[in-house]
């Protein structure tokens, strides 16, 4: 496949599940990143990897739990999450961190969080 | 940090019209990129300008580049559905470690 694959597509998960949210991109990038978009609101950057280390937590809580194990794959650990995490979450990667040639974007997992 | 403001928060058109919208840093960026993003997909990249004045057309869009080097602008002609959407802008400089992106541009096509 091309491009950035997220899956699930979608998700429905209880306040007391855990769940993992699936990001992977063979375009030979080396940065990665979560963002989350709610609904008529802006993006909002979640977590920075560049050459699979972290380099920002946009002050996240800790119920969200990402993992970069190579450039290639971005996961996002889900745990005991409350109702208002319900969003769009948005993987995308970038050939270089700062995006001078853009960032390319996964479709998204749609969260629900009953 | 650097804040990008983005306007018109959404328009209301009809098939046909032409559209403008625009974006406004609060410093100077060397890269500005326009997204769009289709309802419950991700943003796709539409235009990439990298020089100060530099417009640059993608079908019927097109994206200018401002002398300042502060703002940037995206302008539609002769809208169809498939225009629907939202329209990011983004800017970043050479070193950043992100981009920044600007809060959106709801675009809706009224029958």
């Amino acid at each position: 496949e091309t491009g950035v694959t997220q899956t699930p597509r979608h998700l429905v998960m209880g306040m007391t599940n855990k769940k993992s949210l699936k990001c992977e991109q063979h375009l030979g990038h080396n940065a990665m990143y979560w963002y989350k978009q709610s609904a008529k609101k802006p993006l909002e950057l979640m977590f920075v990897y560049n050459f699979k280390e972290q380099t920002e937590n946009n002050s996240v809580p800790s119920r969200f739990s990402p993992e970069c194990p190579n450039s290639s794959h971005l996961f996002l650990h889900l745990h005991t999450l409350q109702p208002e995490d319900s969003a769009l979450y948005l993987c995308a990667s970038s050939q270089d961190a700062g995006g001078n040639y853009g960032y390319t974007f996964g479709s998204g997992t749609r969260l629900t969080v009953v | 940090g650097q804040q990008l403001n983005q306007s018109p928060q959404s328009m209301f058109i009809q098939e046909g019209e032409d559209v403008s919208m625009n974006c406004t840093s609060s410093s100077i960026f060397n890269t500005w990129l326009w997204y769009k993003q289709d309802p419950g997909e991700g943003p796709v990249l539409l235009i990439a300008l990298y020089k100060a004045g530099e417009l640059t057309s993608n079908g019927r869009l097109t994206a200018q580049f401002g002398i300042t080097r502060k703002d940037s602008f995206l302008n539609i002609s002769a809208s169809i559905p498939s225009d629907v959407g939202i329209y990011f802008c983004a800017g970043t400089n050479f070193g950043n470690e992100k981009l920044t992106f600007g809060t959106g541009t709801r675009l809706t096509i009224i029958p």
